[in-house]
Parts: C-alpha cells; sequence; structure tokens
C-alpha cells in the first residue's frame, strides 16, 4: 500500500524558513516523480513543486520560485521542501504526491499545515 | 502561464442525475488534463488522466472526454459517494489546477 506522509508544518513568522518532509513507503520511489500541491484554508488546489525521479528536472510555480527548493534523497524514500522567506499567503495545507513528470498527482498524503502568521 | 477555468462553481443535482463539468484551458493542452475528486477534510483522489483514462478502481459512471482547450467530465448517474469537489489539472507545462466544482445536493 502507498503511503505518503507529510511532517514538519507548523506556525512561523513571516520572513522565516520551515522546512516539509514526506515520508514514502510502499512504492518504489525512485521509479516516480514527486509533487508538492498546497490548499489554503477554504481554498482550491495550487500546484507547487515537481521533481523527476533522478531530480534532473525541477520546476515551481511563480509563487514560490526563488523562495521554496524541492528535493529528495531516494535512498531514505524522502522528499523535500524548502521554505524561505515565508509570507502570510503561503498558509495552507502542504500534500506531497507520487507520480509523472509530466503527470498526474496518483497518489497523495494527507498533509501538512502550514501557519504564516506574526 | 496556462490558466484553467472550470464551470460551474457550484453545482446542485439530485441521486440518479447526469452530470457535467467543464475545464477549459488558457491555450491548447492536447490531452495533458486530469480531474480529481476531493471530500471535506481528505485529500484529493485522481479519478481521470489523459483526460479519458479512467484510474483504476474508479466507477465507470465517470468519464471524461475533449482535447485542446476543453474538457468535460461527466458523472453518467450520481450516487451519494459522489457529492464532493472536483478539479481539473493541466500537466502540458508545468501544472496548474482549476478552481474547482463543488458538487451539491
Amino acid at each position: 500500500e502507498v503511503q505518503l506522509v507529510e511532517s514538519g508544518g507548523g506556525l512561523v513568522q513571516p520572513g522565516r524558513s520551515l522546512r516539509l518532509s514526506c515520508a514514502a513507503s510502499g512504492f518504489t520511489f525512485d521509479d516516480y516523480a514527486m509533487h508538492w500541491v498546497r490548499q489554503a484554508p477554504g481554498k482550491g488546489l495550487e500546484w507547487v513543486s515537481s521533481i523527476t525521479w533522478s531530480s534532473d528536472q525541477i520546476a515551481y510555480a511563480d509563487s514560490v520560485k526563488g523562495r521554496f527548493t524541492i528535493s529528495r534523497d531516494n535512498a531514505k524514500n524522502s522528499l523535500d521542501l524548502q521554505m524561505d522567506s515565508l509570507r502570510p499567503d503561503d498558509t495552507a495545507l502542504y500534500y506531497c504526491a507520487k507520480g509523472a513528470y509530466p503527470g498526474p498527482a496518483e497518489d497523495w498524503g494527507q498533509g501538512t499545515l502550514v501557519t504564516v502568521s506574526a | 502561464d496556462i490558466q484553467m477555468t472550470q464551470s460551474p462553481s457550484t453545482l446542485s443535482a439530485s441521486v440518479g442525475d447526469r452530470v457535467t463539468i467543464t475545464c477549459r484551458a488558457s491555450q491548447d493542452i492536447g490531452s495533458w488534463l486530469a480531474w480529481y475528486q476531493q471530500k471535506p477534510g481528505k485529500a484529493p483522489h485522481l479519478l481521470i488522466y489523459g483526460a479519458s483514462s479512467l484510474e483504476s478502481g474508479v466507477p465507470s459512471r465517470f468519464s471524461g472526454s475533449g482535447s485542446g482547450t476543453e474538457f468535460t467530465l461527466t458523472i453518467s448517474s450520481l450516487q451519494p459517494d459522489d457529492f464532493a469537489t472536483y478539479y481539473c489539472q493541466q500537466y502540458d507545462t508545468y501544472s496548474t489546477f482549476g478552481g474547482g466544482t463543488k458538487v451539491e445536493i
């Protein structure tokens, strides 16, 4: 069974940093691209970033480009999202998901909540 | 950037109804489109990929069609479990989600 478990969310002040992690199990991690998708409270889905299995292709939404960094460790079956210069509008539930690149998100975690507030 | 516009934003329907949701892309995305269902407090669930391919385990009452800039998700006979919010997503150039369509009673 595919399991994706996000961690690292919490309350952070504007301008500070936070690092999210996603622990993957139940599938061959380095066979898949991985994605981060977020959802602000009561709002729709927003794609954040994607990374190929080998990390040779990485993409970011314009809203986070230059502030967020996606990375993966295939030996540890883990995906990270380093979030710097956080803003209140980054407040959201952050999901990690597995899939293809380009491609849809086939399986999703349950998300980790990031709240950016003074 | 590619913009995805879904309509309607809210849809009122009854069990047994045929329901159609539309998604329009701001430029040609071929068939690089997916549909998701999301229930309150839950992660999204992939229904359709490649505009018309049904994800494994998804009931056959769900179908997708379209290519280029106009796409539809159809539920042939709405079931109680189908009341949820539906999102389209393009993955032709990076990725963009539509704004969502809430299907309510």
